[in-house]
Order: C-alpha cells, then structure tokens, then sequence
C-alpha cells in the first residue's frame, strides 16, 4: 500500500458548492498531516496542517480519520480562485524531516 | 514569501551532458530537500541536507548527486543528463517537518 493515496480527479463544481476531498494513509503511527495547495505551473503552499481530529480555518475544513487511516478535506463555498490541485502530505514512514507527498487532486471550480 | 530562489528558471539541455542546479536561501533554515514532479507521480525526493555537509539520499537519487557547502546553498547535479530526467525540479526548505517551503521550481528538458 501506498504511503498517501488520493483521488486524481478531476473535480468539477460550480461556484458556491461544497466539495470534499480524501486521502488514505499507511503509517498508523503518523501524528501529523497537512494539505498542501498546488496552482498551474506553480510551487506548492501549505493550505493545512492536521494534529489531532481536525482543523478548520474559514471556509476549508481538514479532518482526520484515525480508525480509517484517511484525511478529508472540505471547501465550502467554493470560490473560482480555489481551482487548484490539492496535495496530501504525511511524515515519511521511519523519519522526522521528510514528508510523502499524494500525487494531488485536481479542483476546477466554474461560473 | 520564504526567501528561496532556483536558478536556472528553465533549461534545455542534450543527453549526456551535466547539468546543476542551485538553491540558494536567505532565511537560515536547516533543512534542505531536491523534489521532481512529474504527472501522476506527485513530488518524489531526490535527495535532503539536514546540515552543511550533510547530506542524505531519497527515494528517486539515482544519477543525481548532491552538494551543501553553505547553509544557504543546495546544489543539485546530473552528472550525465538523461531524458528520464525531464522534469520540473523543486528545491524547499524547512526548520521541522510541519512546513516546508517551496522555490519557483525548474523546468528542465533533457533533449
């Protein structure tokens, strides 16, 4: 199994709509996750970092399933600036300084 | 913005050649990693510095070589370009696992 999985998507929703996002993990020990954000052709930026059962800052909401071993990620009100690939990060299995990135799932947000 | 930068921006080169890129930090962070990206891959680590001189390999190091002389400068170098090796290139930094920042990345095409 994988380290982190996701969805590739795409995910194509209207503005205003509320979407949802999840990632599977493999390591049951890992005490921190994150979600990064990805634009076209750009760098990748920490949207999100997950500690505990969640976290919630304005409209993104980050869970943590710790039985499944999956992270969610929910947009409410999805703005036309969210169109981005969302990336989930897990510690690297066995270390303390490198992380295991998803390979992204792709949010097109339309009029 | 973190202070970190990657030069070149975009290079073509031919199969065979050598070829180094630099990342260069002003925010004195220990931490030192090498990403490529490539569709349906995801960013997969080349190789880290957790220090001057000290350095580490990934999980995709082969035909690529690594240098820290300063803290402030990451080099990386293919010592014998490939066309496997197109790819765009990241350099981040960090001073923990919980967030690591991202250079302007590299677009490299091995010809």
């Amino acid at each position: 199994r994988k380290e982190v999985e996701q969805d590739p998507g795409p995910f194509n929703v209207p503005e205003g709509a509320t979407v949802a996002f999840n990632c599977t993990y493999s390591n049951s020990a890992s005490q921190s996750f994150f979600w990064y954000r990805q634009d076209c052709r750009k760098e990748p930026k920490l949207l999100m970092s997950v500690y505990s059962s969640g976290n919630e800052d304005g409209r993104f909401t980050a869970q943590l399933n710790r039985a499944s071993q999956y992270i969610s990620l929910l947009i409410r009100d999805s703005k036309l600036s969210d169109s981005a690939t969302y990336l989930c990060v897990v510690p690297t299995t066995g270390t303390a300084s490198k992380l295991t990135f998803g390979t992204g799932t792709r949010l097109q947000v339309t009029l | 913005d973190a202070g970190i930068t990657q030069s070149p921006r975009h290079k073509v080169t031919e199969t065979g050649t050598p070829v180094t890129l630099r990342c260069h930090q002003t925010e004195n962070h220990r931490y030192m990693y090498w990403y490529r990206q490539d569709p349906g891959h995801g960013l997969r680590l080349i190789h880290y510095s957790y220090g001057v001189k000290d350095t580490d390999k990934g999980e995709v190091s082969d035909g690529y070589s690594v240098s820290r002389s300063k803290t402030e400068d990451f080099l990386l170098t293919l010592e014998s370009a490939t066309s496997s090796q197109t790819s765009v290139y990241f350099c981040a930094i960090s001073e923990s696992v919980d967030e690591q920042f991202f250079g302007p990345g590299t677009r490299l095409t091995v010809l």
